[in-house]
């Protein structure tokens, strides 16, 4: 049983595709994250949400919006794609939002903009 | 802000052998966590090891163990007996009052047979 999977694992697209990444989680949490590794692997947060609300919303392009439909799901969706959006998105969920509670990784989305 | 460095790009380290990856943090916080994470090259996130910053004691898992010194804001990880299934990126983190992980730049490390 995968903890936090994610759909698609691959996706390439064209400059200007909307596109959409989702997240679930079947480990009970209440406290999902997006981060964003651009292609030198530097990882960083981009949003969390905590019981389905907005906590952390990092210096992210308006193109970006998360919904969270319910605590096991937290989904990414991408308007107006551009070229520097390529990179691998990885979704993770925790209990809580104590720095203590461990984080869980989904397999991460390569996604590639021509 | 809180931030994370990790100076060492890419570290080599023969099988067998002990390896040591650096990592410093800046932080006004007083209750945080650190962590090393491991990324493969399946790119799986994969936790190693964590300390907490209210514990003196260096946390230890099998054979990667870590050397914290909170006044230095310095938090090492020791590798010992390397094995060839070690050879990843190797992620430094620390998680405070946001509960969001803020991690390194990451160091490469090599295991040669």
């Amino acid at each position: 049983d995968t903890a936090v999977s994610q759909t698609p694992k691959y996706l390439v697209t064209q400059m200007g595709n909307d596109k959409s990444i989702k997240c679930e989680q079947n480990l009970g949490h209440d406290t999902m994250y997006w981060y964003k590794q651009d292609s030198k692997k530097f990882l960083k947060i981009m949003f969390s949400y905590n019981n389905k609300e907005l906590i952390i919303n990092e210096t992210v392009p308006n193109r970006f919006s998360p919904k969270s439909p319910d605590k096991a799901h937290l989904n990414l969706h991408i308007n107006s794609l551009e070229l520097g959006d390529s990179a691998v998105y990885f979704c993770a969920s925790s209990h809580g939002t104590r720095p203590y509670n461990e984080q869980f990784f989904g397999p991460g989305t390569r996604l590639t903009v021509l | 802000a809180q931030t994370v460095t990790q100076s060492q790009p890419e570290m080599s380290v023969q099988e067998a052998e002990t390896v040591t990856l650096s990592c410093t943090y800046d932080t006004s916080e007083s209750d945080y966590y650190l962590f090393w994470y491991k990324q493969p090259p399946s790119r799986q996130m994969i936790l190693v090891i964590r300390q907490e910053a209210y514990k003196q004691q260096n946390a230890t898992e099998n054979r990667f163990s870590v050397n914290f010194q909170k006044a230095a804001k310095s938090f090492s990880l020791k590798i010992s007996d390397s094995q060839l299934g070690d050879a990843a990126m190797y992620f430094c983190a620390y998680s405070g009052s946001q509960g969001n992980l803020i991690f390194g730049k990451g160091t490469k490390l090599s295991v040669k047979p």
